[in-house]
């Protein structure tokens, strides 16, 4: 029983193509997020969601677009991808004291 | 605003030696603070975390970290090192509200040698 899914878990494509990366809890948690790490490991906050809510949109070109069709799913589209866009997306939900937990991550790969 | 600073990009240790991570926070409020470990290709996993309470925490695989306010640290600490310790680990720092994002340090490669 996996808590927090991603799919897919490589995706390889060109430059200029829009893409999208799911993302599903079975936790019952109200907040999820989205996390980039970076080629030299850095992870760094996206967006976060409450109940559906946009809670959380740090400084990310708009050409990244969240969308939580319920509060177990929270998906990420990508438009017009760049090369600085290959990186590993890292989905989380937490419930209590701020307590995370993450998916197994998407390596993006632009070429 | 907060950061968390981990002092040492990669640590060596033999097998059956100490482990030591350092982490330093910075916060205007005391925060919650985690240590997070990822083995290669994988997402990341919650080793232990301190919110109130006691301040020696103990976490999963024989790990434990303490929180000393007065040093704004929260070193993550094994007595004896196993080979299967070696991965990637992140010390962060998130505010008490719910939801708030967790503020990552760039990590610690922990190599163990045997």
């Amino acid at each position: 029983d996996t808590a927090v899914s991603q799919t897919p878990k490589y995706l390889v494509t060109q430059m200029g193509n829009d893409k999208s990366i799911k993302c599903e809890q079975n936790l019952g948690h109200d907040t999820m997020y989205w996390y980039k790490q970076d080629s030299k490991k850095f992870l760094k906050i996206m967006f976060s969601y409450n109940n559906k809510e946009l809670i959380i949109n740090e400084t990310v070109p708009n050409r990244f677009s969240p969308k939580s069709p319920d509060k177990a799913h929270l998906n990420l589209h990508i438009n017009s991808l760049e090369l600085g866009d290959s990186a590993v997306y890292f989905c989380a939900s937490s419930q209590v004291q701020n307590e995370q937990f993450f998916g197994p991550g998407t390596r993006l790969t632009v070429l | 605003a907060q950061s968390v600073t981990q002092l040492g990009s990669h640590v060596s240790v033999s097998e059956g030696a100490l482990v030591l991570l350092r982490c330093n926070y910075s916060s205007s409020v005391p925060p919650y603070l985690f240590w997070y470990v990822q083995y290669p290709n994988q997402g990341l996993q919650l080793l232990l975390k301190y919110t109130t309470g006691a301040t020696l925490v103990k976490g999963i695989n024989g790990f434990e970290a303490e929180f000393k306010k007065s040093e704004t640290s929260f070193h993550l600490t094994k007595p004896s090192a196993h080979m299967s310790d070696a991965a990637e680990y992140f010390c962060a720092v998130s505010e008490e509200q719910a939801g708030t994002a967790l503020i990552f340090g760039k990590g610690t490669t922990l190599s163990v040698s045997s």
